[in-house]
């Protein structure tokens, strides 16, 4: 079975500083791993994934994020935060070839200016 | 990007009465689509696993009976709660995936709020 814990339920930051969320995973066989942010009342929007090669992956608005095998990690960052990050973010698991995501509970992202 | 519709993005309705979702991929054709509740301050909670003419996979505690999916189609699928009640209110999301790369797209979620 495939789960994902994400901690930290809420992470303020100044806008400016270091983005850090964090997610762990657990997972029976290789797993995809993806992060997704979510604007109030709208649905879900891909930042970055990571199925297989590069372990560091690239996503759009400046994230990115490292699979650490070793550690079973795949925590999201970025350099600098800006005010229009703030959102709710969800680390998702799933299994090699499958399409059913499984969700972490989310991080609620502050941008204090 | 591919683009995922739902359509109520919200409704009201009275307890009893029964309540149709939409989910509609726009520019490609998914054979497999994903409804999701997600509740206050909670994660998604996958509800079931919707494909193109046949019966839908309901995960475990999930009424199939209540929430009725059907995807008649390669670009609709259709969740209708049947008998609302209170509890029901929720945020209700759609994901489609584009058979290309596998990669799921969200719809922008449908605010269900049962009074």
């Amino acid at each position: 079975a495939q789960s994902v814990t994400q901690l930290g339920s809420h992470v303020s930051v100044s806008e400016g500083a270091l983005v850090l969320l964090r997610c762990n995973y657990s997972s029976s066989v290789p797993p995809y791993l993806f992060w997704y942010v979510q604007y109030p009342n709208q649905g879900l929007q891909l930042l970055l994934k990571y199925t297989t090669g590069a372990t560091l992956v690239k996503g759009i608005n400046g994230f990115e994020a490292e699979f650490k095998k070793s550690e079973t990690s795949f925590h999201l960052t970025k350099p600098s935060a800006h005010m229009s990050d703030a959102a709710e973010y969800f680390c998702a698991v799933t299994l090699t070839g499958a399409n059913n995501l499984f969700f972490g509970t989310g991080t609620r992202l502050t941008v204090i200016p | 990007g591919a683009v995922v519709s739902q359509h109520p993005s919200r409704v009201i309705c009275k307890s009893g009465t029964s309540v149709k979702i939409e989910c509609r991929s726009l520019d490609f054709q998914a054979t497999t689509m994903f409804w999701y509740r997600q509740f206050p301050k909670k994660s998604l909670m996958l509800m079931a696993t919707s494909n193109e003419g046949s019966k839908a996979t309901y995960e475990q505690g999930v009424e199939k009976d209540k929430f009725l999916i059907n995807h008649a189609s390669l670009t609709l699928s259709t969740l209708t709660v049947t008998s609302a009640h209170p509890e029901d209110s929720s945020f209700y999301i759609c994901s489609a995936i584009r058979p290309v790369n596998t990669e799921a797209f969200f719809g922008q979620g449908t605010r269900l709020t049962v009074v």
